[in-house]
């Protein structure tokens, strides 16, 4: 068990470009989830994925963010035309869902994205 | 609309205090409620989960307690060490018809223990 794992860990970019963010979750965990942190503030949820299929996604990911889980294991998260307000810490994290007794959500590092 | 909030936003005591964090929300209808260590500039590591029909849980130094009816959880720290400072979040999943498994997070507690 490796644990959730993010990558890049940082990425400092300018207003406009495209940025991808890779997730590789827990092995047999069929959810996951991204969150957006923005300092002093907890996480707020932007995704979900059960296996391949993502089933819900919050008002905060507007048309300029896109997420994918291909073959229901690792996941990316596009961001489009970024904007300095994109500027954030975006975390991953993955769960067994309801088959697991307590369906606890393992986090990983983050990736701290800063655009100029 | 399930809102959490956690008071104090941060706290400072010496150490071996025992401490009491606090974590309040809006909707009873909860599955379960999950607090969670953040480490500056990290991701977030779980502590501890409490299902809605549980009324406590416990880790070592660490017992969280649940009160579904007055929306409110408690993250009571034994004999608080530096090693303890860090932010706590505390986080609660919709339950009902809602139950898609996302968290909903208070804004967390700022802890350090001074040596």
């Amino acid at each position: 068990d490796t644990g959730v794992s993010q990558n890049p860990r940082h990425k400092i970019t300018k207003r406009g470009q495209n940025v991808t963010f890779r997730c590789d979750p827990i092995s047999e965990h069929n959810r996951l989830y991204w969150y957006r942190q923005t300092l002093g503030q907890g996480p707020e949820f932007l995704t979900y994925f059960q296996n391949e299929a993502q089933l819900e996604k919050s008002r905060l990911l507007s048309d300029r963010f896109s997420a994918e889980r291909p073959k229901g294991s690792f996941s990316t998260l596009e961001i489009q035309r970024t904007e300095q307000g994109d500027s954030a810490m975006y975390l991953c994290a993955s769960s067994l869902g309801d088959r697991g007794l307590q369906d606890t959500q393992y986090f990983g590092p983050g990736t701290r994205l800063t655009v100029l | 609309k399930q809102e959490v909030t956690q008071i104090p936003a941060a706290l400072s005591v010496p150490e071996g205090e025992n401490l009491v964090l606090n974590c309040s929300f809006t909707d009873s209808a909860i599955y379960n409620l999950q607090w969670f260590r953040q480490d500056p500039g990290k991701g977030l590591t779980s502590l501890l989960l409490i299902q809605s029909s549980q009324r406590e849980q416990t880790s070592g130094r660490l017992n969280a307690s649940l009160d579904k009816s007055s929306g409110r959880s408690t993250l009571y720290i034994a004999a608080s060490q530096p090693g303890d400072s860090a932010t706590y979040l505390c986080a609660v999943r919709i339950g009902g018809s809602s139950n898609t498994g996302k968290l909903i997070f208070g804004q967390g507690t700022t802890l350090q223990v001074k040596p």
